[in-house]
Protein backbone atom coordinates (compact mmCIF):
# COMPACT_ATOMS: atom_id res chain seq x y z
CA UNK A 1 0.00 0.00 0.00
CA UNK A 2 1.21 3.60 -0.73
CA UNK A 3 3.12 4.90 2.43
CA UNK A 4 3.04 8.63 3.73
CA UNK A 5 3.35 11.37 1.01
CA UNK A 6 4.67 14.74 2.11
CA UNK A 7 4.32 17.70 -0.21
CA UNK A 8 6.16 19.41 -1.21
CA UNK A 9 9.50 17.68 -0.88
CA UNK A 10 11.63 20.92 -0.80
CA UNK A 11 10.52 24.58 -0.16
CA UNK A 12 12.41 27.81 0.38
CA UNK A 13 10.59 30.90 1.71
CA UNK A 14 11.97 34.57 2.89
CA UNK A 15 11.63 35.35 6.13
CA UNK A 16 8.05 37.03 7.19
CA UNK A 17 6.33 34.90 4.73
CA UNK A 18 4.25 31.92 5.20
CA UNK A 19 4.00 28.48 4.85
CA UNK A 20 1.94 25.41 4.24
CA UNK A 21 2.93 21.44 4.43
CA UNK A 22 0.78 18.67 3.56
CA UNK A 23 0.79 14.96 4.51
CA UNK A 24 -1.42 12.04 3.01
CA UNK A 25 -0.98 9.11 5.60
CA UNK A 26 -1.78 5.59 4.96
CA UNK A 27 -5.10 4.79 4.05
CA UNK A 28 -6.65 3.96 7.19
CA UNK A 29 -5.21 5.61 9.53
CA UNK A 30 -6.23 8.50 11.71
CA UNK A 31 -3.74 9.84 13.55
CA UNK A 32 -1.06 11.90 11.89
CA UNK A 33 1.66 13.63 13.81
CA UNK A 34 4.33 16.36 12.95
CA UNK A 35 7.97 17.09 14.12
CA UNK A 36 10.65 19.21 13.43
CA UNK A 37 14.29 18.07 12.71
CA UNK A 38 16.89 20.76 13.15
CA UNK A 39 21.14 20.15 13.65
CA UNK A 40 21.65 18.90 16.72
CA UNK A 41 18.40 18.51 17.64
CA UNK A 42 16.03 15.16 18.32
CA UNK A 43 12.49 15.35 16.34
CA UNK A 44 10.74 18.39 18.59
CA UNK A 45 7.19 16.97 18.31
CA UNK A 46 4.55 19.83 17.03
CA UNK A 47 1.02 18.55 17.39
CA UNK A 48 -0.59 14.91 16.42
CA UNK A 49 -4.30 14.90 14.92
CA UNK A 50 -6.81 12.14 15.35
CA UNK A 51 -10.45 12.00 13.23
CA UNK A 52 -10.04 15.84 12.73
CA UNK A 53 -8.96 16.95 16.43
CA UNK A 54 -5.55 17.96 17.81
CA UNK A 55 -5.06 15.49 20.26
CA UNK A 56 -1.65 16.79 21.77
CA UNK A 57 0.71 19.44 21.09
CA UNK A 58 4.49 20.33 21.38
CA UNK A 59 5.72 23.44 22.81
CA UNK A 60 5.79 25.65 19.65
CA UNK A 61 4.76 29.16 19.18
CA UNK A 62 1.40 30.02 17.88
CA UNK A 63 3.18 30.74 14.63
CA UNK A 64 2.49 27.39 14.17
CA UNK A 65 -0.48 25.76 13.37
CA UNK A 66 -1.78 22.34 11.67
CA UNK A 67 -5.78 20.55 10.88
CA UNK A 68 -6.56 17.24 9.47
CA UNK A 69 -9.49 16.86 7.01
CA UNK A 70 -11.89 13.99 6.97
CA UNK A 71 -9.73 12.04 4.70
CA UNK A 72 -7.19 12.04 7.33
CA UNK A 73 -4.56 14.31 5.27
CA UNK A 74 -3.32 16.81 7.56
CA UNK A 75 -1.71 20.02 7.03
CA UNK A 76 0.78 22.11 8.78
CA UNK A 77 1.32 25.76 8.50
CA UNK A 78 3.84 28.31 9.90
CA UNK A 79 2.89 31.95 9.61
CA UNK A 80 5.80 34.96 9.57
CA UNK A 81 8.31 32.84 8.95
CA UNK A 82 12.03 33.22 11.28
CA UNK A 83 15.33 31.95 10.09
CA UNK A 84 15.30 29.68 13.00
CA UNK A 85 12.33 27.43 11.34
CA UNK A 86 14.58 26.34 8.58
CA UNK A 87 14.18 22.72 9.11
CA UNK A 88 13.37 18.80 8.02
CA UNK A 89 9.83 18.87 9.30
CA UNK A 90 8.71 15.16 9.34
CA UNK A 91 4.70 13.93 9.11
CA UNK A 92 3.80 10.22 10.31
CA UNK A 93 0.94 8.06 10.39
CA UNK A 94 -0.70 4.87 12.51
CA UNK A 95 -4.06 3.83 12.74
CA UNK A 96 -4.77 4.95 16.29
CA UNK A 97 -1.47 7.11 17.15
CA UNK A 98 -0.69 4.23 19.81
CA UNK A 99 1.05 1.80 17.24
CA UNK A 100 4.11 2.19 15.43
CA UNK A 101 4.52 4.92 13.18
CA UNK A 102 5.38 5.66 9.34
CA UNK A 103 7.02 8.42 8.47
CA UNK A 104 6.79 10.81 5.14
CA UNK A 105 10.43 11.91 4.12
CA UNK A 106 10.03 15.03 5.07
CA UNK A 107 9.80 18.31 3.87
CA UNK A 108 13.10 20.37 3.70
CA UNK A 109 12.08 23.74 4.59
CA UNK A 110 14.78 26.92 4.11
CA UNK A 111 13.86 30.08 5.33
CA UNK A 112 16.10 33.46 4.02
CA UNK B 1 10.03 18.94 30.21
CA UNK B 2 9.89 15.23 29.49
CA UNK B 3 13.41 13.76 29.19
CA UNK B 4 14.29 10.52 27.14
CA UNK B 5 17.90 10.19 26.81
CA UNK B 6 20.28 7.68 24.13
CA UNK B 7 24.08 7.29 24.87
CA UNK B 8 26.08 7.25 23.40
CA UNK B 9 25.68 9.89 20.71
CA UNK B 10 27.68 8.47 18.22
CA UNK B 11 29.47 4.75 18.00
CA UNK B 12 32.17 3.67 15.37
CA UNK B 13 32.49 -0.27 15.44
CA UNK B 14 33.90 -2.84 13.17
CA UNK B 15 32.06 -5.12 10.72
CA UNK B 16 30.97 -8.15 13.05
CA UNK B 17 31.27 -6.40 16.16
CA UNK B 18 27.82 -6.82 18.33
CA UNK B 19 27.03 -3.61 20.01
CA UNK B 20 24.36 -1.78 21.80
CA UNK B 21 23.05 1.34 23.13
CA UNK B 22 20.64 2.88 25.73
CA UNK B 23 17.64 4.74 25.74
CA UNK B 24 16.42 6.24 29.46
CA UNK B 25 13.58 7.46 30.03
CA UNK B 26 10.94 8.69 32.92
CA UNK B 27 9.53 5.55 35.17
CA UNK B 28 6.10 7.09 35.60
CA UNK B 29 3.21 6.91 33.68
CA UNK B 30 4.80 4.56 30.80
CA UNK B 31 2.54 3.38 27.80
CA UNK B 32 5.25 2.41 25.59
CA UNK B 33 8.51 2.54 24.22
CA UNK B 34 9.04 2.82 20.46
CA UNK B 35 12.90 2.23 18.59
CA UNK B 36 13.63 3.66 14.80
CA UNK B 37 15.97 3.03 12.93
CA UNK B 38 17.41 6.09 10.53
CA UNK B 39 19.05 5.25 7.23
CA UNK B 40 20.53 8.85 5.70
CA UNK B 41 18.93 10.18 2.83
CA UNK B 42 15.41 7.73 4.04
CA UNK B 43 12.47 7.94 6.70
CA UNK B 44 12.71 6.61 10.08
CA UNK B 45 11.64 2.97 9.95
CA UNK B 46 9.83 1.45 12.91
CA UNK B 47 11.64 -1.67 14.44
CA UNK B 48 9.76 -2.02 17.83
CA UNK B 49 7.45 -1.16 19.60
CA UNK B 50 6.97 -2.37 23.63
CA UNK B 51 4.72 -2.17 26.03
CA UNK B 52 5.38 -4.71 28.89
CA UNK B 53 7.99 -4.33 31.57
CA UNK B 54 10.49 -7.29 31.11
CA UNK B 55 9.44 -7.08 27.18
CA UNK B 56 12.15 -8.65 24.90
CA UNK B 57 11.97 -7.97 20.95
CA UNK B 58 13.61 -9.93 18.02
CA UNK B 59 14.12 -8.55 14.55
CA UNK B 60 16.85 -10.39 13.06
CA UNK B 61 20.21 -9.71 13.95
CA UNK B 62 18.24 -6.53 16.43
CA UNK B 63 16.79 -7.09 19.82
CA UNK B 64 15.44 -4.58 22.03
CA UNK B 65 14.85 -4.81 25.83
CA UNK B 66 12.85 -2.97 28.50
CA UNK B 67 12.69 -2.41 31.75
CA UNK B 68 9.94 0.19 32.92
CA UNK B 69 10.12 0.46 36.43
CA UNK B 70 13.95 1.86 36.05
CA UNK B 71 12.85 3.52 32.87
CA UNK B 72 15.37 1.98 30.45
CA UNK B 73 15.84 0.20 27.09
CA UNK B 74 18.85 -1.43 25.25
CA UNK B 75 19.03 -2.05 21.67
CA UNK B 76 21.69 -4.75 20.71
CA UNK B 77 22.71 -4.98 17.37
CA UNK B 78 24.67 -8.99 17.14
CA UNK B 79 27.61 -9.53 14.14
CA UNK B 80 27.20 -5.22 12.60
CA UNK B 81 27.31 -5.25 9.34
CA UNK B 82 27.67 -1.71 7.27
CA UNK B 83 23.84 -1.67 6.12
CA UNK B 84 23.26 -1.51 9.95
CA UNK B 85 24.85 2.14 9.71
CA UNK B 86 22.24 4.43 10.86
CA UNK B 87 20.65 7.13 13.56
CA UNK B 88 19.24 4.55 15.93
CA UNK B 89 15.85 6.48 17.70
CA UNK B 90 14.10 5.95 21.01
CA UNK B 91 10.76 7.40 21.38
CA UNK B 92 8.59 7.30 24.72
CA UNK B 93 4.97 7.25 24.76
CA UNK B 94 3.53 8.53 28.16
CA UNK B 95 0.01 8.24 29.66
CA UNK B 96 -1.37 11.36 27.36
CA UNK B 97 0.27 9.23 24.37
CA UNK B 98 2.72 11.77 22.91
CA UNK B 99 5.65 10.66 21.15
CA UNK B 100 8.64 12.21 22.59
CA UNK B 101 11.77 11.18 20.79
CA UNK B 102 15.57 11.04 22.25
CA UNK B 103 18.16 12.38 20.09
CA UNK B 104 20.08 9.40 18.58
CA UNK B 105 22.83 7.15 18.41
CA UNK B 106 24.50 7.15 15.17
CA UNK B 107 26.00 4.29 14.65
CA UNK B 108 28.91 3.82 11.82
CA UNK B 109 29.76 0.11 10.97
CA UNK B 110 33.29 0.33 8.85
CA UNK B 111 33.97 -2.95 6.83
Amino acid sequence: KAGVTQTPRYLIKTRGQQVTLSCSPISGHRSVSWYQQTPGQGLQFLFEYFSETQRNKGNFPGRFSGRQFSNSRSEMNVSTLELGDSALYLCASSSSGLQRYTFGSGTRLTVV
Amino acid sequence: ILNVEQSPQSLHVQEGDSTNFTCSFPSSNFYALHWYRWETAKSPEALFVMTLNGDEKKKGRISATLNTKEGYSYLYIKGSQPEDSATYLCAFRGSNYKLTFGKGTLLTVNP
